[in-house]
Formats: C-alpha cells, structure tokens, sequence
C-alpha cells in the first residue's frame, strides 16, 4: 500500500509570495491533517480535513488555509509569506471515521522563505 | 489530549533493549496511547498503539499497567538505525478541544552508539 506522498520536497519562497503544498493520502484514508514543524515550537497542529470538510482547525492566521478533494487528496495554501513560515509542513492521513485512529505521515515540504 | 511525560534523551548500546517510559497521569477513560518514531527531516512514523495490557507487533511492545497513568515502549535489540526522536501521545490528536496546542511536546531523543 502506497505511503502519504508530499509533494514538493523543497520549495524556496521570498517574503510577501504564497505557496502551495499538496498531499495524497493513503487510499481509503479519508481524514487529512496538516502540521507545522519548528525547532523552537515542536509538532504545530494547523487543521483537518474529512470528506472535504475542515473538521478541525489550530491557532494559525488566516494566512494558512486548506482544502481537500473529492478524492481526499488535499492542498494546503499559505499566502503573503513570512520569514517564520520557514519550518517542515507534514500531512498525515487517517481512516478518521472514530477516534484514536493512527496517523500516518509524509515525509513533508521543507519551506523556506527568504 | 491528555499531557505527557517523557525522559528528553536515552543513550543505549546495539543490541540491547531499550525501555522507553511515557507518564499520562490523567489518561480519559476511552484514551489510547500511540507512540511514533522520527527521523531528521521526515515525518513522523506510527511504532504501536495500545489501550491496556500488553501489545506487541513486528518492531516493538507496548506494556501499559492496570491504572493506565503510564506506558512503556520497548524496542528489541536495537541497531544504529534505531536512534529517532521517539513520541508518546495519549488520545485523539484529532480531538478540536486540542485546537493550537503542540501535539507531540519534545518526545524523548534516542541514542544507539555502536
């Protein structure tokens, strides 16, 4: 069974520019969390998505928004970028359908922004 | 989610068994306890989770007393490729009362020296 895929792996961006991740889930996973990874802060929870509804959000601005597809796949958008939006954006998907499921993680974007 | 009490870094040998605790003193009643495994720059990876007594899959065990208030995960005869920060997490991360709050805290730094 395929993984989580993140793509891109590396993506370098300037300041004020937005971006867009995006994450495939394991198949018949229909739940797609996002993550924001930091040294300085740890593993950030930003939101969750299950049958293309937000389910769940963290405490991130506005600037950070997502959405998922009819195939569960989802994208996550940041726009007018800052220099601490620099860190490890995960996905992890799960069957979501009751809880305690196990997530399972891609292997990120790494995002820079200069 | 529940709060989690993890040792930040343990040092072991290869081949050795390495025990590894987690303290959740106020585990809810339909909590479980999942433990994951982290490379640099990759993400998480799901190790084993468990609700009571003992688990035990390919890679490692999970023992988790009658009370709950803690768990351990032990790894069998380690290797080099062993050393992972390695998490401990009690309940849904799912759960949105959890809303902005780090969802891994600092886990514990697993060592493996030859």
């Amino acid at each position: 069974k395929a993984g989580v895929t993140q793509t891109p792996r590396y993506l370098i961006k300037t300041r004020g520019q937005q971006v867009t991740l995006s994450c495939s889930p394991i198949s018949g996973h229909r739940s797609v969390s996002w993550y924001q990874q930091t040294p300085g802060q740890g593993l950030q929870f930003l939101f969750e998505y299950f049958s293309e509804t937000q389910r769940n959000k963290g405490n991130f601005p506005g600037r950070f928004s997502g959405r998922q597809f009819s195939n569960s796949r989802s994208e996550m958008n940041v726009s007018t970028l800052e220099l601490g939006d620099s860190a490890l954006y995960l996905c992890a998907s799960s069957r979501g359908a009751m809880g305690n499921s196990p997530l399972h993680f891609g292997n990120g974007t790494r995002l820079t922004v200069t | 989610l529940a709060k989690t009490t993890q040792p930040i870094s343990m040092d072991s040998y290869e081949g050795q068994e390495v025990n590894i605790t987690c303290s959740h003193n106020n585990i809810a009643t339909n909590d479980y306890i999942t433990w994951y495994q982290q490379f640099p720059s990759q993400g998480p990876r799901f190790i084993i989770q468990g609700y009571k007594t003992k688990v035990t899959n390919e890679v490692a065990s999970l023992f988790i007393p009658a009370d709950r208030k803690s768990s351990t995960l032990s790894l069998p005869r380690v290797s080099l490729s062993d050393t992972a920060v390695y998490y401990c997490l009690v309940g849904d991360m799912l759960d949105n009362t959890n809303a902005g709050k780090s969802t891994f805290g600092d886990g514990t730094t697993l060592t493996v020296k030859p």
